[in-house]
């Protein structure tokens, strides 16, 4: 079926590594995405990577893909208070039709 | 110049109403999308339309219809608001398959 899962919650001290993490079921999706949602906002993406990858660096981002075990990762180095917000993994569906999102990691960054 | 635009940003109504939220993108994307997202922020795809014609339709109660007049335009109508049809309805576009969406920032529908 169709499913992406994520943990809920994440709390972690400014500074630190914050590491979100999302299992998938379809093994066909091209492309795995990261989505950040403030309050009273809609989503913007905040990275993509190829299933061909296995890892994809952006910045403070890096975002490492395991296709064997359908696990997909968000690392945010250096967590700012700034970050604090809910981040969704999400993958496409029917011929790119389609977008599937988890159920969102709350991220809280303590000052 | 705001990409995605949805109006009204807030909606409340009472129940057995009917109501539409509009939906307007500059970006020249082929494929437009309704999602909704329930109090505890679970996000849920509604319908896809791939120039202006109907991709997916995912189970919606036959009381929401949506409209694609364009392919800048998809509106969305709902008849016979019911108390569990309050949620914040997102718009979204995207540039072909496999092409991240663009979102707009939502309206939240408050049904009494």
């Amino acid at each position: 079926g169709e499913d992406v899962e994520q943990s809920l919650f994440l709390s972690v001290r400014e500074g630190d590594s914050s590491v979100i993490n999302c299992t998938y079921t379809d093994s066909s999706s091209t492309y795995l995405y990261w989505y950040k949602q403030e309050p009273g906002a809609g989503l913007q993406l905040l990275t993509y990577i190829f299933s061909n990858m296995d890892m994809k660096q952006d910045q403070r981002l890096t975002v490492l893909l395991n296709k064997k075990d359908k696990h997909l990762s968000l690392r945010i180095a250096d967590t700012q208070t700034g970050d604090s917000a809910i981040y969704f993994c999400a993958e496409t569906y029917t011929g790119g039709f389609k977008t599937i999102f988890g159920a969102g990691t709350r991220l809280f960054v303590k000052a | 110049d705001t990409a995605v635009s949805q109006t009204p940003k807030y909606l409340v109504t009472q129940m057995g109403n009917d109501k539409s939220i509009k939906c307007e993108q500059n970006l020249g994307h082929d494929t437009m999308y309704w999602y909704k997202q329930d109090s505890k922020k679970f996000l849920k795809i509604m319908f896809s339309y791939n120039n202006k014609e109907l991709i997916i339709n995912e189970t919606v109660p036959n009381r929401f219809s949506p409209k694609s007049p364009d392919k800048a335009h998809l509106n969305l109508h709902i008849n016979s608001l019911e108390l569990g049809d309050s949620a914040v309805y997102f718009c979204a576009t995207s540039d072909g398959t496999n092409s991240p969406l663009h979102f707009g920032n939502g309206t939240r529908l408050t049904v009494t």
